[in-house]
């Protein structure tokens, strides 16, 4: 099983409508886990963090469940600026305090006018 | 709003040489990290540091790399006798701390050609 597993899409959505992304992740103790955008060529950046209770950024809601180890990202009112690739990115912490950051592959959005 | 700058953006090097690819973290920030992004690939982790060691490597991070913080402000991924392989987006990235929903800052990143 991947370590991050999203999947890949694309999806081509139409302006306007709710679109939602699933991420599984295969590391239980994992602690914090974060969706990022990238376009293309470009560096990741962070669109939220993702809280247990799950939490709200305007037009994006994340969610997380422990139990069943999986994220996801709801986008409403999509927009053309929206079309980009989401990673789901995990983090686990070890013992020593060291720290590593997996990513998934993301997902591939394009929004259609 | 403070950012990690990257440089150069763009890196051709032939095969065999060595290359040094730099970062300025963010100032306030105390971990740094090295990631590379294989055209059409994932982003996979390089290397961690803080408190001027390595404290997390991949094995991605062999002895062909190695990474330094020369002065308070840069943070440098050397690769010696590169590779076709190599080839790839470096991504440079800080975050204060790695508790609770500290994120990670990313650079611009430095796309590497090896010819």
């Amino acid at each position: 099983r991947k370590e991050v597993e999203q999947d890949p899409g694309p999806f081509n959505v139409p302006e306007g409508a709710t679109v939602a992304f699933n991420c599984t992740y295969s590391n239980s103790a994992s602690q914090s886990f974060f969706w990022y955008r990238q376009d293309c060529r470009k560096e990741p950046k962070l669109l939220m963090s993702v809280y247990s209770s799950g939490n709200e950024d305007g037009r994006f809601t994340a969610q997380l469940n422990r139990a069943s180890q999986y994220i996801s990202l709801l986008i409403r009112d999509s927009k053309l600026s929206d079309s980009a690739t989401y990673l789901c990115v995990v983090r686990y912490i070890s013992n020593s305090g060291n720290e590593k950051l997996t990513f998934g592959t993301g997902t591939r959005l394009t929004i259609i006018p | 709003e403070p950012e990690v700058t990257q440089t150069p953006s763009h890196q051709v090097t032939q095969m065999g040489q060595e290359v040094i690819l730099r970062c300025v973290p963010i100032s306030n920030h105390l971990y740094f990290y090295w990631y590379r992004q294989i055209l059409g690939q994932k982003v996979e982790f390089l290397v961690s540091f803080y408190n001027n060691e390595i404290s997390e490597k991949s094995e991605i991070f062999d002895d062909q790399f190695s990474v330094e913080r020369p002065d308070g402000s840069n943070f440098t991924l050397k690769i010696r006798s590169t590779k076709l392989e190599d080839s790839a987006m470096y991504f440079c990235a800080s975050s204060e701390g790695t508790w609770g929903h500290q994120p990670q800052h990313f650079g611009d990143g430095t796309r590497l050609s090896i010819l």
